[in-house]
């Protein structure tokens, strides 16, 4: 399935977080979303075979990464106390097809 | 962008009774996905369906894409059922409903 590391962080408002997920065998693309508290997830970008393939509406200090081993990486530079939310990653075998979720990381910013 | 909407925005229920959940959408998209988050955040897949009817013991879904909506049934609600239900669609990007919150009271 598809694994998130780690499960649980606190950082100080100005940091900077790595926040990592393990994408299920076999698929090639992977999407980061944002779910605050009593909210829908909101998609923050997708990557497909190591390139970005689309983004929503988050500004760029909220960056991506994904390595040939379909692994990824979402970094968040000078974090705010609005960064405070689960980040959930989901991969799937292509853009449009069924994703499947890990079970999230939840920041909290201080 | 596409809007979608979810009903109702709470539910309760007692053990046994059936509901459904509705899902519009505003745009034409190219899937459709019903999922049941655990109170400890992760999203279980239920159902993927673009367009067409699915049945997995309890629950069933359908989409009628042309009409823009799908439904989602729950028969003989379990307290193990209570959770959030986020339907998600798919056009240029995965668009989530804010969700329906379901308590199954024993």
């Amino acid at each position: 399935g598809v694994t998130q590391s780690p499960t649980h962080l606190i950082k100080t408002r100005g940091q900077q977080v790595t926040l990592r997920c393990s994408s299920q065998s076999g698929h090639n693309t992977v999407s980061w979303y944002q779910q605050a508290l009593g909210q829908g997830p909101q998609f923050i970008f997708q990557y497909y075979r190591e390139e970005e393939n689309g983004r929503g509406n988050f500004p760029p200090r909220f960056s991506g990464l994904q390595f040939p081993n379909d692994s990824s990486e979402l970094n968040v530079n000078a974090l705010e106390l609005d960064d405070s939310a689960l980040y959930l990653c989901a991969s799937s075998s292509g853009a449009r097809t069924e994703a499947f979720f890990g079970q999230g990381t939840r920041l909290t910013v201080v | 962008g596409i809007q979608v909407e979810q009903s109702p925005p709470d539910l309760i229920l007692q053990e046994g009774a059936n509901s459904t959940l509705r899902c519009n959408f505003s745009d034409s998209v190219n899937n459709l996905q019903w999922f049941h988050q655990n109170p400890w955040g992760q999203l279980i897949n239920l159902f993927y369906i673009p367009s067409g009817t699915k049945q997995n013991g309890r629950l069933s879904a359908t989409t009628v894409a042309t009409e823009r909506y799908s439904l989602l049934y729950i028969s003989s609600s379990q307290t193990t059922d209570s959770g959030v239900y986020f339907c998600a669609v798919y056009n240029n990007d995965m668009r989530f409903g804010a969700g329906t919150r379901l308590t199954v009271k024993p």
